[in-house]
């Protein structure tokens, strides 16, 4: 089983829908848990940090369920901008280094 | 405050050359990772540092590659002998601590150094 684990996708939707990412992640240690944002040929960029209690930061939503090993990242009301590659990070164990999924594309059409 | 610096941005290399990446961490900030990113692939860890230490090198390929992060100055990846599957972005991040439990601390990354192995 791979360290972390995202929806294969790429994901093609029109502005205003709702998209769900979802991430499995393998070390039962992780301490910590992001969604970072990659745009194409940038760096990866942070777009939110996962809690246990989930979070949100407008329309963005972040649940965490650590018995499942499960993350998942909603958009709402999507728009053009967010067509990008989200990435699944989970901390290795107690250890500083993150551990990337491999992403999942998204494409936001007019 | 500068963000992460990587240079260089490209670089070009014959197959058998050394190539030198560098990282120059966010100000404050002593703990540096090194991602390696092939085209149309996810990032894959290969080395983390502090100050003058290797933490974890789990991913370093065995042979040619190296990573320090002296007292003074940026942190430096260097790849010996390079091969066309060496061809990749090669991305560096930092952050002010451990990532730890309880409290995410974001790592900053740089822009890239792409790596062209000709």
């Amino acid at each position: 089983r791979k360290e972390v684990e995202q929806d294969p996708g790429p994901f093609n939707v029109p502005e205003g829908a709702t998209v769900a990412f979802n991430c499995t992640y393998s070390n039962s240690a992780s301490q910590s848990f992001f969604w970072y944002r990659q745009d194409c040929r940038k760096e990866p960029k942070l777009l939110m940090s996962v809690y246990s209690s989930g979070n949100e930061d407008g329309r963005f939503t972040a649940q965490l369920n650590r018995a499942s090993q499960y993350i998942s990242l909603l958009i709402r009301d999507s728009k053009l901008s967010d067509s990008a590659t989200y990435l699944c990070v989970v901390s290795k164990g107690s250890q500083g280094n993150l551990i990337f999924g491999k992403g999942t594309k998204l494409s936001v059409k007019p | 405050n500068a963000g992460v610096m990587q240079n260089p941005r490209h670089l070009v290399r014959r197959r058998g050359q050394e190539a030198r990446l560098r990282c120059s961490p966010m100000k404050g900030h002593s703990h540096v990772y090194w991602y390696r990113q092939l085209p149309e692939e996810g990032l894959k860890f290969m080395v983390y540092l502090q100050k003058e230490n290797i933490i974890d090198e789990s991913g370093m390929p065995k042979e040619r590659f190296s990573a320090e992060f002296p007292k003074e100055g940026p942190s430096i990846l260097r790849i010996q002998q390079v091969v066309r599957g060496d061809s990749a972005a090669y991305f560096c991040a930092s952050s002010p601590l451990f990532i730890q439990g309880g409290r995410n601390t974001e790592a900053f990354f740089g822009q890239g150094t792409r790596l062209t192995v000709v």
